[in-house]
């Protein structure tokens, strides 16, 4: 995929324990976003960077936490897993001057299982 | 705020059928518009797009106009494959590339 890794692909994860998830980009680009996709609810924004260290909530931010401390590099993190997380994870990155024309590249996802 | 709506399904078709899946948009200003394509255990990849009204977007035999009098970013293809079984979305950017909104999305499966 056009530069974006996510690992890992696949966790089985209990409940309580901390989770992160990395997104990995070789573009250079400076936006970068996690999403879940559930069924019935599309793609839903969890939280988004716009620069290194600079980050910002989405729709669904609540039991989640990021950080950015390269610009290649953008880590989701569930600091005590619950059973409403089990989803499939998506990063997607953008070009500031190229995203209203070129829109979002997206990673293979990872799919996360709570138990 | 900016939204868009698009036919749930399922759909399912037969092969070499007609596919149109509907997509409308509510948007200020001059949006760009685009789908994208989730083939089963993937990502989203993006399938077409067009940036301005009355622009024409096609790839792999899939094609959507812009069409900004009914706000419609409509897909179509003449004669579908059953490796087109996949999920489409529809989205959109604002003008300023600053909000960028996801329909729900379409399941497609074609049948041989």
């Amino acid at each position: 995929d056009a530069g974006i890794t996510q690992s890992p692909r696949h966790k089985v994860t209990e409940t309580g324990t901390p989770v992160t998830l990395r997104c990995h980009q070789t573009e250079n680009h400076r936006y970068m976003y996690w999403y879940r996709q559930d069924p019935g609810h599309g793609l839903r924004l969890i939280h988004y960077s716009y620069g290194v260290k600079d980050t910002d909530k989405g729709e669904v931010s609540d039991g989640y936490s990021v950080s950015r401390s390269k610009t290649e590099d953008f880590l989701l993190t569930l600091e005590s897993a619950t059973s409403s997380q089990t989803s499939v994870y998506f990063c997607a990155i953008s070009d500031q001057s190229q995203r209203q024309v070129n829109g979002y590249t997206f990673g293979s996802g990872t799919r996360l299982t709570v138990v | 705020g900016n939204s868009v709506t698009q036919m749930e399904g399922p759909v399912t078709l037969s092969e070499e059928a007609f596919l149109t899946i509907n997509c409308t948009y509510t948007a200020t200003g001059y949006p760009s518009l685009f789908w994208y394509v989730q083939y089963p255990g993937e990502g989203l990849q993006l399938l077409l797009k067009a940036t301005k009204a009355d622009d024409k977007g096609s790839n792999k035999g899939f094609e959507a106009t812009y069409r900004k009098e009914t706000t419609s970013f409509h897909l179509e293809k003449g004669s579908v494959q059953v490796s087109d079984s996949a999920v489409y979305f529809c989205a959109l950017s604002d003008n300023y590339g600053q909000n960028f909104v996801f329909g729900p999305g379409t399941r497609l499966s074609v049948l041989p």
